[in-house]
């Protein structure tokens, strides 16, 4: 059973452009989450979707947006990028209930120069 | 508005030492669920363990254990006889039922375990 799968593992990209960031959920799980995550610090959460649609989000900036297909997976886009883009972008799946655990993909170490 | 804290930025303990992990929450819920993540060097974080607010009985697995306690708002994680492949970054975080949908998770700032032989 495959777990969270996402794509790419490393990018770098320039101060001003745009990247997509991929996300497979855990088979059987239909709600996949982003978080950001700077060096040194704990995951922040940007936003969840749950049937295509986003339903809750972050205190972060519209330039972060997102998208579910049908089959779940998603997309995490950042346009004009910044210095301060650069983290450890993470996606977590979970069964969509309030308190269900959230399992985590191994992230994508985005770098913005 | 939720928050978790984890006072302790940084551990070192010799292997087979008995270390406790603290973290402390507040949230404005009555219902509510706290978790603790492992993050090893590869950067994937490793769920060990939820508790609902509703359970307050203390978790044991093999050798790590959880002690919840309402009255401090506190939800600690101890290994017991420490190993080398402990060491990583350990996080708490709270999910609770103020939004209507969604379970995001708040995490705390993560405490560093490191191991040593």
């Amino acid at each position: 059973d495959a777990g969270v799968t996402q794509s790419p593992t490393h990018l770098i990209k320039t101060r001003g452009q745009q990247v997509t960031l991929r996300c497979s959920p855990k088979s059987g799980h239909d709600t996949v989450s982003w978080y950001q995550q700077a060096l040194g610090q704990g995951p922040q959460f940007i936003f969840q979707y749950y049937e295509e649609e986003e339903r809750q989000r972050g205190n972060f900036p519209d330039r972060f947006s997102g998208h579910q297909f049908p089959n779940y997976s998603s997309e995490l886009n950042v346009n004009a990028l910044l210095l301060g883009d650069s983290a450890l972008y993470l996606c977590a799946s979970s069964v969509e209930r309030v308190g269900n655990e959230q399992f985590f993909g191994p992230g994508t170490r985005l770098t913005v120069l | 508005a939720q928050k978790v804290t984890q006072a302790q930025t940084e551990i070192s303990v010799v292997e087979k030492e008995d270390v406790t992990l603290d973290c402390v929450y507040e949230t404005r819920d009555t219902t509510y669920y706290l978790f603790w993540y492992k993050q090893p060097p590869s950067g994937e974080l490793v769920f060990l363990i939820r508790r609902n607010s509703f359970d307050e009985q203390n978790e044991i697995s093999g050798r790590y254990s959880w002690n919840f306690q309402k009255s401090t708002s506190s939800f600690n994680f101890t290994i017991t006889a420490s190993q080398v492949v402990d060491s990583a970054v350990y996080f708490c975080a709270l999910s609770d039922e103020a939004m209507e949908y969604g379970n995001k998770l708040v995490f705390g700032a993560g405490t560093i375990l490191r191991v040593k032989s």
